[in-house]
């Protein structure tokens, strides 16, 4: 039951270029979503998040996009920095119902000099 | 900043032990959750807590499991028999809201439990 998927589970970009981490969702009755950076055994570090009212959020470097209509979600990281390399996981919730988290599968993000 | 502070950091066991994880939440926050994430798959929710009750839990979170409150600061997992797939990492997490679409859980650094 993949309600959240990331179809890439890796991607590798250039220092100083732009990082696009893909996320697609199936459950409609999602309405909040959040990213997440998670290093080798540590816990999941909050990054940026998106109400469903909202197409797009940023902080900093980072910037959120939300199309409720294809239920795609993308992360963008400008300018991307070695420091960014870890997994990131795209998660979603149902305020109507829970705040669980439903988590992807997550992506590693390799930033290289 | 405050954050999430879990215990012990790795813990390893026998099968059919019982185990206690601990974490401790970030003060202000009422409410309480734990997650799982088995070697390579991905991270999954195993129950949520507040006003001292469990408000949903997964499949995963069978008879075996058990939460708990003991103290204004605590919140722990509680696995009584431990099984060889319950092998993870072990997660924590707190937040200040619930069924609120703007809250945002933060997660503590994780519990490694490896079952022999």
């Amino acid at each position: 039951d993949q309600q959240v998927k990331q179809n890439s589970p890796s991607l590798s970009v250039q220092e100083g270029r732009i990082s696009i981490l893909n996320c697609d969702y199936t459950n409609s009755m999602f309405d909040y979503f959040l990213w997440y950076k998670k290093y080798p055994a540590e816990g999941p570090t909050f990054l940026i998040s998106i109400s469903s009212i909202k197409d797009k959020n940023e902080d900093g470097r980072f910037t959120v996009f939300l199309n409720k209509s294809a239920k795609h979600l993308s992360l963008h990281i400008v300018p991307s920095q070695p420091g960014d390399s870890a997994v990131y996981f795209c998660a979603a919730s149902d305020s109507g119902t829970a705040s669980k988290l439903t988590f992807g599968t997550g992506t590693r993000l390799q930033v290289t000099l | 900043e405050p954050e999430v502070t879990q215990t012990p950091s790795h813990q390893v066991t026998q099968m059919g032990q019982e185990v206690i994880l601990r974490c401790v939440p970030i003060s202000n926050h009422l409410y309480f959750y734990w997650y799982r994430q088995i070697l390579g798959q991905k991270v999954e929710f195993l129950v949520s807590f507040y006003n001292n009750e469990i408000s949903e839990k997964s499949e995963i979170f069978d008879d075996q499991f058990s939460v708990e409150r003991p103290d204004g600061s605590n919140f722990t997992l509680k696995i009584r028999s431990t099984k060889l797939e319950d092998s993870a990492m072990y997660f924590c997490a707190s937040s200040s809201r619930y069924k609120d679409s703007t809250d945002t859980q933060y997660f503590g650094p994780g519990t490694r439990l490896t079952v022999l």
